[in-house]
């Protein structure tokens, strides 16, 4: 079984610019997660998805969003772009079995920002 | 909130040989899971094991094994016959049980483990 794949691997923008990223969790997850690691603050939660619908969000502004599409696939977006924002962001899924959500994530290779 | 300390920001240890690292926990939840993840130069986060909160065994994965004391919040992972593949950051996580933080995985601040051939 395939895993968790995220796309694109690099990305380099500017200030002010947005971004989006993708993943696709393991086939049968419909749980989606995406965090944020960076040197300074380790590995931040951001926000999980389920049924295309966002069940919990960390502590982060607004300019950070996301979605999940039928296929369970998800997207995070960032608005104007900060320095700040440069980090890894790593997508996991899990299992979701009926409504019982499993205990195990898995993780993506992420997808490393670099902000100009 | 949950927290979880990792005292031990680098390690080493000589392959072959055998490596424990430490993780300390706090929450008030009495139902929980705790796992270790590795992270090596690859930046991709693997799975290394998983430990429920009510089972008084200790999880064990081949080479891996963990040393979990209930009482005392403490969960330490041991490495037996280190290989050069091992050499990575592991990061210590908890994850909330029926209620609370169950949505999310709260992490250390990673322990970097160095093989020296």
């Amino acid at each position: 079984k395939a895993g968790v794949t995220q796309t694109p691997r690099y990305l380099i923008k500017t200030r002010g610019q947005q971004v989006t990223l993708s993943c696709s969790p393991i086939s049968g997850h419909r749980s989606v997660s995406w965090y944020q690691q960076t040197p300074g603050q380790g590995l931040q939660f951001l926000f999980e998805y389920f049924s295309e619908t966002q069940r919990n969000k960390g502590n982060f502004p607004g300019r950070f969003s996301g979605r999940q599409f039928s296929n369970s696939r998800s997207e995070m977006n960032v608005s104007t772009l900060e320095l700040g924002d440069s980090a890894l962001y790593l997508c996991a899924s899990s299992l979701v079995v009926g409504t019982a959500f499993t205990d195990t994530q898995y993780f993506g290779p992420g997808t490393r920002l670099t902000v100009l | 909130a949950q927290t979880v300390t990792q005292s031990q920001p680098e390690m080493s240890v000589q392959e072959a040989e055998t490596v424990t690292l430490s993780c300390t926990y706090d929450t008030s939840e009495s139902d929980y899971y705790l796992f270790w993840y590795k992270q090596p130069p690859s930046r991709q986060m693997i799975l290394v094991i998983r430990q429920e909160a009510y089972k008084q065994q200790n999880a064990t994965e081949n080479r891996f094994s963990v040393n979990f004391q209930k009482a005392a919040k403490s969960f330490s992972l041991k490495i037996s016959d280190s290989q050069l593949g091992d050499a990575a950051m592991y990061f210590c996580a908890y994850k909330g049980g029926s209620g609370g933080s169950n949505y999310k995985l709260t992490f250390g601040k990673g322990t970097l483990l160095t093989v020296n051939p």
